[in-house]
């Protein structure tokens, strides 16, 4: 049983680059959102969604992206890395019933030079 | 504005006793609160909640307890045991949908 997947694990940018942190889960949640977080801040919503074809942003959505055009996958793309997006990304979905337990992928570690 | 804060960064607690990690919020529109567990190089996990209807929740050896007139929770673990070692967050969802706020974290030890 997977449940929440992300890739990658590690990832080191340049500042300007772009890239995409895939998240897929294969439990059909309808909820699925993207925190960061970040020493001494906990975790941050970044963008939500809560079905395919709908998104919306959290508490800090600048310079993020999102799109879910299916149920499973939920990428999180970064347009043009900035050293403030260095951080550790988590992945999560919901059941509608219980929206608010969350399962959380593993994490992605990023680093923007 | 930090709405959930946990002002304790970290906490060391010797196996077998009793552990309580604290929380406050600010915003008295919360009406249900949630703790989660995360090891290192793992992504969070639930742990238990509690609805504001309630002043307790139990779940084994885990008990929250809610003080809604102080806009405080805690959680207590008893007893105890190595394996708990982690970082714990409270949480409560904002607004609808799956908006959770977090606290900072408390990172608990539990020394054997």
């Amino acid at each position: 049983n997977a449940g929440v997947t992300q890739t990658p694990k590690f990832q080191v940018l340049k500042t300007g680059q772009s890239m995409t942190l895939q998240c897929a889960q294969d439990m059909n949640h309808e909820y699925m959102s993207w925190y960061r977080q970040d020493p001494g801040m906990g975790l941050r919503l970044i963008h939500y969604s809560v079905g395919a074809g709908i998104t919306d942003q959290g508490e800090v959505p600048n310079g993020y992206n999102v799109s879910r055009s299916t149920t499973e996958d939920f990428p999180l793309r970064l347009l043009s890395a900035a050293p403030s997006q260095t951080s550790v990304y988590f992945c999560a979905s919901a059941r509608g019933v219980a929206k608010n337990i969350q399962y959380f992928g593993a994490g992605t570690r990023l680093s923007v030079l | 504005d930090q709405q959930v804060k946990q002002n304790s960064p970290s906490l060391s607690v010797q196996e077998g006793r009793i552990s309580i990690l604290n929380c406050d919020y600010t915003n008295s529109m919360f009406d249900y609160f949630l703790w989660y567990k995360k090891y290192p190089a793992e992504g969070p996990t639930f742990l238990i909640s509690i609805s504001s209807i309630k002043d307790k929740n139990e779940d084994g050896r885990f008990t929250v307890f809610l003080n809604k007139s102080a806009k405080h929770l805690s959680l207590h673990i008893v007893p105890s045991q190595p394996g708990d070692s982690a970082v714990y967050f409270c949480a409560a969802p904002r607004e609808y949908g799956n908006k959770l706020v977090f606290g900072a974290g408390t990172i608990l030890r539990v020394k054997s």
